[in-house]
């Protein structure tokens, strides 16, 4: 069975210092992972994906993740925070095979501190 | 460019009453569409995804269901809502294709009184 598991429900780092939203897997095979933002009252936004290739994947406001196979990881990460960045964050995974749907991560949210 | 309209936006309906939440896709042709529910503000749950007009696949139980009439619309739907049936209800799309992202609507909230 595919799972995803965001360990922190809430994460706070100062404005400007570097952060991370940790986020790890299970599923058979390759797979495809995804990272999510939502503001309050809106959708998801697509942040940035990993299929294949380069771990280091960067995505969309300078976020960047990094898949690790060994580790079952694929850490979301910006190297300045802003506040503006404040939101709920969803990591998500899709079987390479057989699946039409994204497993989500219970999400973590951050709050950037001016 | 591809765009994804949901509606209404938020909805107060009394329980028992009928329900209707629409939602079309434009810019893109056959896509996979999806019906989520979002609860507390966190974990989202699949309720029904769709891969072509009138498939609809069910992911769980429920009070709710769900059809697609034309290509890119997508239409949630209860004969009798119940107070658990409140939340915010998430249209998606996406290509064919595991590897393909799946591309968000704004939400709707529900609320059953």
């Amino acid at each position: 069975a595919q799972s995803v598991a965001q360990p922190e429900d809430q994460v706070n780092v100062a404005e400007g210092n570097p952060l991370t939203v940790k986020c790890t897997y299970s599923v058979s095979g390759n797979p495809y992972l995804f990272w999510y933002v939502q503001y309050p009252n809106r959708g998801l936004q697509f942040l940035l994906k990993y299929i294949t290739g380069d771990n280091l994947v960067k995505g969309s406001y300078g976020f960047e993740a990094e898949f690790n196979k060994s580790q079952t990881s694929f850490h979301l990460k910006k190297p300045s925070a802003l506040v503006s960045d404040s939101a709920l964050y969803f990591c998500a995974v899709r079987p390479p095979t057989g699946a039409n749907n994204l497993f989500f991560g219970t999400g973590t949210r951050l709050t950037v501190i001016p | 460019s591809q765009t994804i309209h949901q509606w209404p936006a938020t909805l107060v309906q009394p329980v028992g009453s009928p329900l209707s939440l629409e939602c079309t896709v434009e810019g893109t042709s056959n896509p996979n569409l999806y019906w989520y529910r979002q609860a507390a503000g966190r974990g989202l749950q699949l309720l029904f995804y769709s891969v072509g007009i009138g498939q609809i696949s069910s992911e769980v139980p429920q009070n709710l269901s769900a059809s697609r009439p034309q290509d890119r619309q997508f239409i949630l739907s209860s004969k009798k809502l119940l107070l658990s049936d409140s939340g915010f209800y998430l249209c998606a799309w996406s290509v064919h294709g595991s590897g393909n992202t799946i591309y968000f609507g704004e939400g709707s909230w529900l609320t059953v009184v």
